[in-house]
């Protein structure tokens, strides 16, 4: 079947424009997970959405980023005003509540700002 | 705070040596404790997981990791290598209670020359 997702693979963009990054999750996955990986770092947390929800957005940098869940399927991450520091490739996780946490990851996208 | 070390940021050998990737985490509750492998140019795969049970887990691409909960350590092994092992690979925790985010180390790159 279909893995995760993510559109588009590469987005360069200027300093202080806004984007948003897709993320198509495995189908019938109710869990859905943002992280964001810079170079020589491993992934960081943002959001994690339960459903349509957002169960935890401990890790959202600040109110800049945004991430929206609308019908408890695709999900997107908005980033307002980008910033040069923001920088890196967001990876999107989706999982099936009771699969013993394990996390299906997609491909990424990588982000360059300008 | 809860945090994953791993001690060594790039790990060369040869091909047939033994291996072992470190793993070190921090927390106050129990964990849930995963190892994952990007291979180059593609996205995180999970390589193995300890949940409960025996403390050794072992995946059929001859893989295995220890949980030591008096050293708070999930170190990764291989007895032989082979060049196709070449990658990174991050530790990964949850934590039991918490919202099921994965908590990762900063990677280590394996590098496998013949």
């Amino acid at each position: 079947g279909a893995g995760v997702s993510q559109t588009p693979s590469n987005k360069v963009t200027e300093k202080g424009k806004y984007v948003e990054l897709r993320c198509d999750p495995i189908s019938g996955h109710t869990a859905l997970y943002w992280y964001r990986q810079s170079l020589g770092q491993g992934p960081e947390f943002l959001i994690y959405f339960q459903g349509t929800g957002a169960a935890d957005d401990s890790g959202l940098p600040n109110d800049r980023f945004f991430a929206v869940r609308p019908e408890g399927s695709v999900s997107t991450l908005k980033i307002q005003r980008t910033e040069r520091g923001d920088s890196a490739v967001y990876l999107c996780a989706s999982s099936l509540r009771g699969d013993e946490n394990e996390q299906y990851f997609g491909p990424g996208t990588r982000l360059t700002v300008t | 705070a809860q945090s994953v070390t791993q001690l060594d940021s790039q790990v060369p050998v040869f091909e047939e040596a033994p291996v072992e990737l470190r793993c070190n985490y921090s927390s106050s509750v129990s964990v849930y404790l995963f190892w994952y492998v990007q291979y180059p140019n593609q996205g995180l795969q999970l390589l193995l997981k300890y949940l409960s049970g025996s403390t050794l887990v072992k995946v059929i691409n001859g893989f295995e990791a220890e949980f030591n909960k008096s050293q708070t350590s999930f170190h990764l092994r291989k007895p032989s290598v082979h060049i196709s092992d070449t990658a990174e690979y991050f530790c990964a925790v949850t934590f039991q209670g918490g919202s099921e985010k994965l908590v990762f180390g900063k990677g280590t790159k394996l590098t496998v020359n013949p």
